[in-house]
């Protein structure tokens, strides 16, 4: 079935570690996105993807950083310039055109 | 730049109730709109959506919503919750001229339902 995959689902970590989420689609897209949800804060976008090897940053893209070398990837590295890591963070996909968003299940990241 | 405004952070209604859900968008142009829903430590699932034509627009699971440009509202009803509709839904608006399906959420609106 086509879909997007993230994992790990849940992530514990220690303060000062890097982590890196895996963020994998089979829709053929070209559009990937990288959205934070805290409670109360909807979702807010850290950075985007429209092509292979681009990216642009979204609204809170600070500690956080992300590479697009196959069109079906898209992982992103939390760093430990991230004050307030501890989020569930939500991988999507679409089309470059207009059009709706294809959502992963989530990862739950936990910073001790 | 565009935004969205869910008013309402948490409502709760009875089983068999009506539902309208609010969302108040900004943006110049025609936008296109989405109702999104998701269940605890899950991701997001697209309710309907809202491109162009017809204002009224039906989606999955019974749902519904009305785009008034005049009122720039886009808000989600109906006609009798079920239980299982209990979830946190999400307005989202986009628009082709900035940069394809990258879209803009408003923060959710929390759904308790009552037997």
């Amino acid at each position: 079935d086509g879909g997007i995959t993230q994992s790990p689902k849940y992530l514990f970590r220690k303060e000062g570690q890097n982590v890196t989420l895996s963020c994998e689609q089979n829709l053929n897209h070209d559009a990937m996105y990288w959205y934070r949800q805290d409670p109360g804060q909807g979702l807010r976008l850290i950075y985007y993807s429209q092509i292979v090897n681009d990216f642009q940053k979204g609204d809170i893209a600070e500690g956080y950083s992300v590479s697009r070398e196959k069109k079906e990837s898209f992982p992103l590295t939390v760093t430990s310039a991230q004050k307030n890591p501890t989020a569930f963070y939500l991988c999507a996909s679409g089309s470059r055109r207009a059009g709706e968003l294809f959502f992963g299940e989530g990862s739950r990241l936990t910073v001790l | 730049a565009q935004s969205v405004t869910q008013p309402d952070i948490h409502i709760t209604v009875s089983e068999g109730a009506s539902l309208e859900l609010r969302c108040n968008y900004s943006y110049g142009a025609t936008p296109y709109l989405f109702w999104y829903v998701q269940s605890p430590g899950q991701g997001l699932q697209l309710l309907l959506k809202y491109f162009s034509g017809d204002t009224l627009v039906q989606g999955i699971k019974g749902f519904e919503a009305e785009f008034k440009r005049s009122q720039s509202s886009f808000n989600l009803r109906k006609p009798s919750v079920h239980w299982s509709d209990a979830a946190e839904y999400f307005c989202a608006v986009g628009a082709e001229e900035t940069s394809g399906s990258r879209l803009t959420f408003g923060e959710g609106t929390q759904l308790t339902v009552n037997p």
